[in-house]
């Protein structure tokens, strides 16, 4: 049974980047898709972007600019940086799996990791 | 980008009774459709996949229904662990897009 784990600073200011990393265990790293998903305290949530394992990347164009995403396969780990954060960063922010990637017929998130607050206050 | 609007955002229920949950996308969708259930200071748990495809573990009183724009999650004898907050999410197209959620509570 796969678990997914993550980590990563959970206080920043203003114009600061964010930086999450999620280690999967448990599962084979490859051929799934590797997902980030946030949800502002209180709100719904908003799917990130995802990953593979060859580094191949689907992002949602409406943070486009500031998300990067990236892989270490042979940790059998994936990582978020989201730069120039400001208050509307504020989320809890979480790492997931997918089957499939994004738009190729049923995407869902069928393993998740705890989630990780981060807080962006000056 | 696709919309997804749920309703209602918030109802109350006591143990027993059926709840009907309706999310709506704002294009055909066709049944790529995923419900999630959330609990407070969780992370969301996958109930039911493409409309109406129970996942392994859900109860049986959990069932979803609907094609192209217009869909439900029905939950048909409440019980007291199905107090939460549900999410729809649409899979038909990037970037994939959740609803804004149903809170359950007690009556």
């Amino acid at each position: 049974q796969v678990q997914l784990q993550q980590w990563g600073a959970g206080l920043l200011r203003p114009s600061e980047t964010l930086s999450l990393t999620c280690g999967v265990y448990g599962d084979s790293f490859s051929g799934n898709f590797w997902t980030w998903i946030r949800q502002p305290p209180g709100k719904g949530l908003e799917w990130i972007g995802e990953i593979n394992h060859r580094g191949s990347t689907n992002h949602n164009p409406s943070l486009k600019s500031r998300v990067t995403l990236s892989v270490d396969a042979s940790q059998n780990q994936f990582s978020l940086k989201l730069s120039s954060v400001t208050a509307a960063d504020t989320a809890v922010y979480y790492c997931a799996r997918s089957l499939v990637p994004a738009g190729r017929g049923n995407n869902y998130f069928d393993s998740w990791g705890q989630g990780t607050l981060v807080t962006v206050s000056s | 980008d696709i919309q997804m609007t749920q309703s209602p955002s918030s109802l109350s229920a006591s143990v027993g009774d059926r709840v009907t949950i309706t999310c709506r996308a704002s294009q055909n969708i066709r049944s790529y459709l995923n419900w999630y259930e959330q609990k407070p200071g969780k992370a969301p748990k996958i109930l039911i996949v493409a409309a109406s495809s129970l996942q392994s573990g859900v109860p049986s009183r959990f069932s979803g229904s609907g094609s192209g724009t217009d869909f439900t999650l029905t939950i048909s004898s409440l019980q007291p662990e199905d107090f939460a907050t549900f999410y729809c999410q649409q899979s038909y197209i990037a970037p994939l897009s959740f609803g804004g959620g149903t809170k359950v509570e007690i009556k």
